[in-house]
């Protein structure tokens, strides 16, 4: 089965400093990755994805991630953090096993970024 | 339209009642899911409709019971709950059969179960 790995519950950051939130992969074949957010008591919102082509992924609200298939990691940066990215970050991963497409989420990163 | 609405935004239910949440979404897509989300955890997919057909029943108990009535609207319909129920309930759209399809999430319905 596929699965990602996300190995901090949370990262701080200084606003204005660059973030990074980390995930790992675990795949068989071509991984198709996910980074989603999501804020207190709402649904999580796309914010990139990785299928094939430029290792470097941009995506909305200024988040990039970089994929890195020697390192099997796919970690969400920005380069100024602003404290309405606080959120819970979750990168994912898409499981076709069965022939029915559903994702499988990262236990999820808590990002908090301090004034 | 790129927003999937989900109904009602809280609910609160007795063991014994009977209730249905509600999810629509206008983009076409023609995946469905819904997921029980716990506080600080990851999402934990419950079922997939694929063209309006169940393909994915994580073994979820049958106190839980979805409806696809047709392409753009999802219902859960819930007997029997138990506390431990209690949770965020989301529903997602995806187009199926694009390579990569994205998940389209609502705002969930936070339900609490007495």
């Amino acid at each position: 089965a596929q699965s990602v790995a996300q190995p901090e519950d949370q990262v701080n950051v200084a606003e204005g400093n660059p973030l990074t939130v980390k995930c790992t992969y675990s795949v068989s074949g071509n991984p198709y990755l996910f980074w989603y957010v999501q804020y207190p008591n709402r649904g999580l919102q796309f914010l990139l994805k990785y299928i094939t082509g430029d290792n470097l992924v941009k995506g909305s609200y200024g988040f990039e991630a970089e994929f890195n298939k020697s390192q099997t990691s796919f970690h969400l940066k920005k380069p100024s953090a602003l404290v309405s990215d606080s959120a819970l970050y979750f990168c994912a991963v898409r499981d076709m096993t069965g022939g029915y497409q559903k994702v499988t989420f990262g236990t999820g990163t808590k990002l908090q970024v301090i004034p | 339209d790129t927003e999937v609405t989900q109904t009602p935004k809280h609910l609160v239910m007795g063991m014994t009642n009977k209730k249905s949440l509600k999810c629509e979404q206008h983009m076409g897509h023609r995946a469905m899911y819904w997921y029980k989300q716990k506080a600080k955890k990851p999402p934990e997919l419950m079922f997939v409709y694929s063209y309006e057909k169940l393909s994915i029943n994580e073994s979820v108990p049958s106190r839980f019971s979805p409806e696809c009535p047709n392409s753009s609207l999802l219902n859960l319909h819930l007997h029997a709950l138990q506390p431990e129920d209690s949770a965020l309930y989301l529903c997602a759209s995806s187009q199926e059969g694009l390579a990569g399809g994205t998940q389209f999430f609502g705002p969930g319905t936070r339900l609490t179960v007495l």
